[in-house]
């Protein structure tokens, strides 16, 4: 399967500030990779598919690009509401797998 | 509204057998791909099993192959997860999500806790 590495594994930021989370693919993904962001206790929700497109009624302050091997998450402004763990995960092949998260906490 | 809500999930003992289902509506069941998402207690997330939109076609990863079967009725808006043979690692929160292909999860459920313990 193809391993899904992510960093930092948390992060600590205020509001306002930009944040970025790598996720790193143990091989290329020519189908691309996913972003998600899970609340305590709620299900994961789609931000990001296809690398960099954003889904619809996500925030216009997360955005996403790739590089190579190495793909990156980034909210431009932090608000409150963006405490949470963020996975990404490989659209590559089946199991599709995901990073293990990073955990975002706002100071 | 899309809604997609799961059900079958409880208490069971290692070696026994559960049958999860997954209500779907709001969204056109038949185009979506489907997938059972796991995630343990306080752990990451790992796709268990998808399956096409007419049902042809079936993935499972390694750790539930022959164990777990996936299958749906689209008359029905339905997907459900046959569980057997199974041990304390299955314990976890499942979700079923839609793909409008097999890739992305658009769509989620709440979750259903499994609890493998004796």
């Amino acid at each position: 399967d193809i391993q899904m590495t992510q960093s930092p594994s948390s992060v600590s930021a205020s509001v306002g500030d930009r944040v970025t989370i790598t996720c790193r693919a143990s091989e290329g993904l020519g189908s691309g990779l996913g972003w998600y962001q899970q609340k305590p206790g709620k299900a994961p929700n789609l931000l990001i598919y296809h690398t960099s497109s954003l889904f619809s009624g996500v925030p216009s302050r997360f955005s996403a690009n790739a590089s190579a091997t190495d793909f990156t998450l980034t909210i431009s402004s932090l608000q409150p509401e963006d405490s949470a763990t963020y996975y990404c995960q490989q659209a590559n092949t089946f199991p599709h797998t995901f990073g293990q998260g990073t955990r975002l906490e706002i100071k | 509204e899309v809604q997609l809500v799961e059900s079958g999930g409880g208490l069971v003992q290692p070696g026994g057998s559960l049958r999860l289902s997954c209500a779907a509506s709001g969204f056109p069941l038949s185009s979506y791909w489907m997938t059972w998402v796991r995630q343990a207690p306080g752990k990451g997330l790992e796709r268990v099993a998808n399956i096409k939109e007419d049902g042809n076609e079936k993935n499972y990863v390694d750790s539930v192959k022959g164990r777990f079967t996936i299958s749906r009725d689209n008359a029905k808006k339905s997907l459900y997860l046959q569980m057997n043979s199974l041990r304390a690692d299955d314990t976890a929160v499942y979700y079923c999500a839609a793909a409008p292909n097999q890739w992305y999860l658009d769509y989620w459920g709440q979750g259903t806790l499994v609890t493998v313990s004796s």
